[in-house]
C-alpha cells in the first residue's frame, strides 16, 4: 500500500513568493492533519480535516497561512506571501477514523522540507 | 490546558545498554497515548500505542510502554538498545472523550543516540 504522499519533497524559494505544499492521504482514511516541525518549536498541529471539512484550525500561525482538501484523495497548504520564519518540514499525516472507533494512529508522509530564503 | 512533557531532550547509550524515556501528561481524564519515532531524514512512524486494557504495550522492534494511571506517565523502554535505535522519539496524548476532535498533541521530543 502506498503510504501518505507529499510533494515536493523540498522546496526553495525567496520571501514574498506563495508556496503550495501537497498532500494525498491514504486511500479510505478520512481524517487528515498538517503539522510543523522546527527546532525551536518541536511538532505543531497546524489543521486537520475529517471527511473533508476543516475540523480544528487553530494551529494555522496567521493569515498568510491556508489549507484546502476539495476531495478525500488531496490536500493542499499554502502559504502566501511566504517568510523566512516559515522555514521548517511540514508534515501530512492520515488516519482512518469513524464513529466510537476514534484516535486510530496517524500515518505520517516524508514530508516537505521548505526554506524561505 | 492538555499538554505533555518529555523531560529528556538528548539522551546517550551505549550499545546494549537499557533505555527509558520519560512522558508525562497533564490531561485528567481517559486518554490515548502513542509513541513515534523518526529516524534521520524520515516521517514519523508509529512505535506503539494505549487506548485501553493491559497497561503495559508491547510495540514494535522490541519497545514496550507501560500507561501509569496514578502519575499520568507513559514511559518507553527497550531492555537492550541498538545502534540503529538511534533516533527521535515522540510521546502524543489524544483524549477519546474529545469526540470529534482528533488533535494529537506531541511532546517536544527526545533525541537517542546510540554509541556503538
Amino acid at each position: 500500500d502506498a503510504g501518505v504522499i507529499q510533494s515536493p519533497r523540498h522546496e526553495v524559494t525567496e520571501m514574498g513568493q506563495e508556496v503550495t505544499l501537497r498532500c494525498k492521504p491514504i486511500s479510505g482514511h478520512n481524517s487528515l492533519f498538517w503539522y510543523r516541525q522546527t527546532m525551536m518549536r518541536g511538532l505543531e498541529l497546524l489543521i486537520y480535516f475529517n471527511n473533508n471539512v476543516p475540523i480544528d484550525d487553530s494551529g494555522m500561525p496567521e493569515d498568510r497561512f491556508s489549507a484546502k482538501m476539495p476531495n478525500a484523495s488531496f490536500s493542499t497548504l499554502k502559504i502566501q506571501p511566504s517568510e523566512p520564519r516559515d522555514s521548517a518540514v511540514y508534515f501530512c499525516a492520515s488516519s482512518s477514523n469513524r464513529g466510537r472507533e476514534s484516535n486510530q494512529p496517524q500515518h505520517f508522509g516524508d514530508g516537505t522540507r521548505l526554506s524561505i530564503l | 490546558a492538555q499538554s505533555v512533557s518529555q523531560h529528556n531532550h538528548h539522551v546517550i547509550l551505549s550499545e546494549a545498554a537499557s533505555l527509558e524515556l520519560g512522558c508525562n501528561y497533564s490531561y485528567g481524564g481517559t486518554v490515548n497515548l502513542f509513541w513515534y519515532v523518526q529516524y534521520p531524514g524520515q516521517h514519523l512512524q508509529l512505535l506503539l500505542k494505549y487506548f485501553s486494557g493491559d497497561p503495559l504495550v508491547k510495540g514494535i522492534k522490541g519497545f514496550e510502554a507501560e500507561f501509569i494511571k496514578s502519575k499520568f506517565s507513559f514511559n518507553l523502554r527497550k531492555p537492550s538498545v541498538q545502534w540503529s535505535d538511534t533516533a527521535e522519539y515522540f510521546c502524543a496524548v489524544n483524549p477519546p472523550s474529545n469526540f470529534g476532535n482528533e488533535k494529537l498533541t506531541f511532546g517536544t521530543g527526545t533525541r537517542l543516540t546510540i554509541i556503538p
